[in-house]
């Protein structure tokens, strides 16, 4: 069973649009809330997080929402620039973190 | 900035054979994972190291499996007898053990088993 869904394998965006990132969980313990993002042979790099008491946090061009009574995060990324292209993963817990199988975003120049 | 290390980049090994993979964390970090991502798929969950034991294990990390810290630095992940199933990157993680801390990944191994 999957605790930490991304449904959308991948997503094309157009440069200078909104890319709209999802990620639902089923456990409401987890408390803390981060995305990644992952180019082609690299690691994993930190992104973003929100905590289980916020429902919003901005860091430029990034925000991220947590809708805690549908389990649910977003990432927005406004405007999107063909940089952004890579794998996002999102990542909830605490301590240990449990990840989604991440999704490829695409910004088209 | 600080930076977690792993070596080597790319591991390719015959079927059968054991294989270490090596990770130095950021020193003052308490936490240590281990992730892998098999191409395609999820990053998945393999074990978390604390004070010098395990603190959690996936289904996946069973005695084909270990992990030690031999000397302070580096933290190891050890896997006997490979499959071809093991073909995979590996991540390795630290974090510092506040709560709500950011986990700093590894750049990856990428272990090829033939």
């Amino acid at each position: 069973d999957q605790q930490v869904k991304q449904n959308s394998p991948s997503l094309s965006v157009q440069e200078g649009r909104i890319s709209i990132l999802n990620c639902d969980y089923t456990n409401s313990m987890f408390d803390y809330f981060l995305w990644y993002k992952k180019y082609p042979a690299e690691g994993p790099t930190f992104l973003i997080s929100i905590s289980s008491i916020k429902d919003k946090n901005e860091d430029g061009r990034f925000t991220v929402f947590l809708n805690k009574s549908a389990k649910h995060l977003s990432l927005h990324i406004v405007p999107s620039q063909p940089g952004d292209s890579a794998v996002y993963f999102c990542g909830v817990g605490t301590y240990k973190y449990i990840f989604g199988t991440g999704t490829r975003l695409k910004v088209l120049a | 900035e600080p930076e977690v290390t792993q070596t080597p980049s790319h591991q390719v090994t015959q079927m059968g054979q054991e294989v270490i993979l090596r990770c130095v964390p950021i020193s003052n970090h308490l936490y240590f994972y281990w992730y892998r991502q098999i191409l395609g798929q999820k990053v998945e969950f393999l074990v978390s190291f604390y004070n010098n034991e395990i603190s959690e294990k996936s289904e996946i990390f069973d005695d084909q499996f270990s992990v030690e810290r031999p000397d302070g630095s580096n933290f190891t992940l050890k896997i006997r007898s490979t499959k071809l199933e093991d073909s995979a990157m590996y991540f390795c993680a630290s974090i510092t053990g506040q709560i709500a801390s950011e986990a700093f990944f590894g750049q990856g191994t990428r272990l090829t088993v033939v």
